[in-house]
């Protein structure tokens, strides 16, 4: 039972453009999203987040949207440059009550960027 | 060290072979997470301590994965009679807090073969 689902395995975006990135989830009790980049030989890194209470972050280049009511975010990366092409892993966090998160994470989208 | 840091880097196991991987936190981080990532997928749970404390063992596959943190700093993924379906990244994570709405740093991993 998958709960986090990045539906699109692969994107290949040109350099300047927009690349979109997006993600789906079942549980309403996730309270957190993240995204993580991962470049191979490498653990994946913190990029952005967004609380649930939220529908828009923007950090930068970067920006997450939240559709709480259709259970998606996407991340926009505007514009796209050769560096950004890694995998992108959507992630969800839910609270336990021992007191502590689990971030529970989709199948990544690969993201290649050309020039 | 500056960030998380896993040993070995490669392990490559015959069937049947006892495995033991480290995962060394960044200091004074109190969560930590070990996930396992098959080829193409995202990270899958494993385990999470907060201090030396196991809170949640809920991912582990079977009663062949056993993981300590014995002094709540570095910590040891065992895997003993490993199979061919243990073939897999594992992933080391830690948090400054329990909550991990934020962010996880990750190490760069641990490839497991078994053949």
């Amino acid at each position: 039972d998958q709960q986090v689902k990045q539906n699109s395995p692969s994107l290949s975006v040109q350099e300047g453009r927009i690349s979109i990135l997006n993600c789906d989830y079942t549980n309403s009790m996730f309270d957190y999203f993240l995204w993580y980049k991962k470049y191979p030989a490498e653990g994946p890194t913190f990029l952005i987040s967004i609380s649930s209470i939220k529908d828009k972050n923007e950090d930068g280049r970067f920006t997450v949207f939240l559709n709480k009511s259709a259970k998606h975010l996407s991340l926009h990366i505007v514009p796209s440059q050769p560096g950004d092409s890694a995998v992108y892993f959507c992630a969800a966090s839910v609270e336990f009550s021992g007191g502590y998160n689990k971030l529970i994470f989709g199948a990544g989208t690969r993201l290649a960027v050309h020039p | 060290g500056a960030g998380v840091s896993q040993s070995p880097r490669y392990k490559v196991a015959k069937r049947g072979q006892d495995v033991a991987l480290r995962c060394d936190p960044i200091s004074g981080h109190v969560s930590l997470f070990w996930y396992q990532q098959a080829l193409g997928q995202g990270p899958e749970f494993l385990t999470y301590f907060q201090n030396e404390a196991q809170l949640d063992k809920s991912g582990l596959p079977s009663d062949r994965f056993f993981a300590e943190r014995p002094e709540g700093s570095v910590s040891t993924l065992k895997i003993q009679r490993t199979q061919q379906e243990d073939s897999a990244v594992y992933l080391c994570a830690s948090s400054p807090g329990a909550r991990t709405n934020e962010k996880l740093f990750f190490g760069s991993g641990t490839q497991l073969s078994v053949l």
